[in-house]
């Protein structure tokens, strides 16, 4: 189907064990996105993509790894995963700048808990 | 500190009524506010945006107003339908970086 899917959509895990949580858009958007979703915080960003191998900062980048090697691809790495880091994921992808709405295009999230 | 901040959490409406969502943001380097409506269990999805450069965007029954000098934004929605009920995100953005607010959720009662 076209879109943007997330998997896992539910993952449970461990105090310093890693995860990847995986994003997968089908149309060719140039921008992907990571947010996560807290209580009190709405969405933050982490990190963002203009383009394969071209990756960037948001507001909340510690403790996280991204990737691009493809553009319709752009996981998301906790390294060594924290109870802090226990949260909703969501990625999202954007056409180039300059268009019309300047809107984002959001996957269904990842509910992560870190144990 | 959050740079949008939206203070009401929730707003319960009238069917038929208007609804209308308020939004505050701090950077005046903002380039362009958007609008997203979230259902449980699912991403935001988009609902309506505005360049930092009008005051008044429409579409269908919803309509944004920005107000620069005071750094306000709002969401109006004209008539509500139960099927509005959702939570609602502001949203603003500066080059590739994008701040969202915490959220209203709104109920429209039938």
């Amino acid at each position: 189907d076209a879109g943007i899917t997330q998997s896992p959509r539910y993952k449970i895990t461990e105090t310093g064990r890693q995860v990847t949580l995986m994003c997968h858009q089908t149309w060719s958007h140039s921008y992907m996105f990571w947010y996560r979703q807290d209580l009190g915080h709405g969405l933050r960003l982490i990190y963002y993509s203009a383009a394969a191998d071209i990756t960037d900062k948001g507001e909340v980048p510690d403790g996280y790894v991204v990737s691009r090697s493809k553009t319709e691809n752009f996981p998301l790495t906790l390294e060594s995963a924290t109870r802090s880091q226990t949260s909703v994921y969501f990625c999202a992808s954007r056409r180039r700048p300059g268009l019309r709405h300047n809107e984002q295009f959001f996957g269904p999230g990842t509910r992560l808990t870190v144990l | 500190d959050q740079q949008v901040k939206q203070n009401s959490p929730s707003l319960s409406v009238q069917e038929g009524r208007i609804s209308i969502l308020n939004c505050d943001y701090t950077n005046s380097m903002f380039d362009y506010f958007l609008w997203y409506k979230k259902y449980p269990a699912e991403g935001p999805t988009f609902l309506i945006s505005i360049s930092s450069i009008k005051d008044k965007n429409e579409d269908g029954r919803f309509t944004v107003f920005l107000n620069k000098s005071a750094k306000h934004l709002s969401l109006h929605i004209v008539p509500s339908q139960p099927g509005d009920s959702a939570v609602y995100f502001c949203a603003a953005s500066v080059g590739n970086q994008f701040y969202f607010g915490t959220g209203t959720s709104l109920t429209v009662i039938p």
